[in-house]
């Protein structure tokens, strides 16, 4: 199982606004930077959010991070239906997890 | 622009060794450390480990220490994932990754189908 734990799906509506949870210890999220990635259908994972809230050049800026002790969110908000896809929050790990763990992922469908 | 190339899609018989790679290109290779990741079959991403090119530094994930290899050949830029005995439940797709304390590139994903 994963060392950071997400819920499993969320989905919205165009338009609406979903958060995606990310759970973790102090060991990774406590103490370490979160990112976060996105994996469209049949493609490579690409990264969406670093360092908790940067968003890399060509991300827009609907997706945002946000984190607090030992967990982080991600918020899509204006949900579209090109945001459909499985989200994964990532932090390194100073423990013997380490050293880069990654979420259970979360599948976001848009209605 | 940095470009992560894996080598294409293999298809093994049970025991038998395999060598993956991830050529890069657009940026220092041995300047950033690489790693990798493999996702089963509708499942989630799973780090394997590391590897820092400029001197062969190498840290696994403990699920993956001693299952594989990683290595690098800094004169060619590439990264490699070697695995000496496949079985069936090697069968995945494995990613290469820049890491910039975020893994911002990377390369399309090999395929590896593991079949008697």
């Amino acid at each position: 199982q994963s060392v950071l734990t997400q819920p499993p799906s969320a989905s919205g509506t165009p338009g609406q606004r979903v958060t995606i949870s990310c759970s973790g210890s102090s060991s990774n999220i406590g103490s370490r930077p979160v990112n976060w990635y996105q994996q469209l259908p049949g493609t490579a994972p690409r990264l969406l959010v670093y360092s908790n809230n940067q968003r890399p050049s060509g991300v827009p800026d609907r997706f945002s991070g946000s984190k607090s002790g030992t967990s982080a969110s991600l918020a899509i908000s204006g949900l579209q239906s090109e945001d459909e896809a499985d989200y994964y929050c990532a932090a390194w790990d100073a423990s013997l997890n380490g050293p880069y763990v990654f979420g259970s992922g979360t599948k976001v469908t848009v209605l | 622009e940095v470009q992560l190339v894996q080598s294409g899609a293999e298809v093994k018989k049970p025991g038998e060794s395999l060598r993956i790679s991830c050529t890069a290109s657009g940026y220092i290779f041995t300047n950033f450390w690489i790693g990798w990741v493999r996702q089963l079959p509708g499942k989630g991403l799973e780090s394997m480990g590391i590897i820092y090119p400029g001197d062969s530094d190498t840290r696994y994930s403990p699920s993956f220490q001693g299952q594989v290899t990683i290595s690098a050949d800094k004169s060619i830029s590439t990264a490699y994932l070697h695995f000496s005995s496949l079985r069936a439940s090697d069968t995945a797709i494995y990613y290469c990754a820049r890491d910039r304390q975020r893994w911002d590139s990377w390369g399309q994903g090999t395929l590896v189908t593991v079949s008697s």
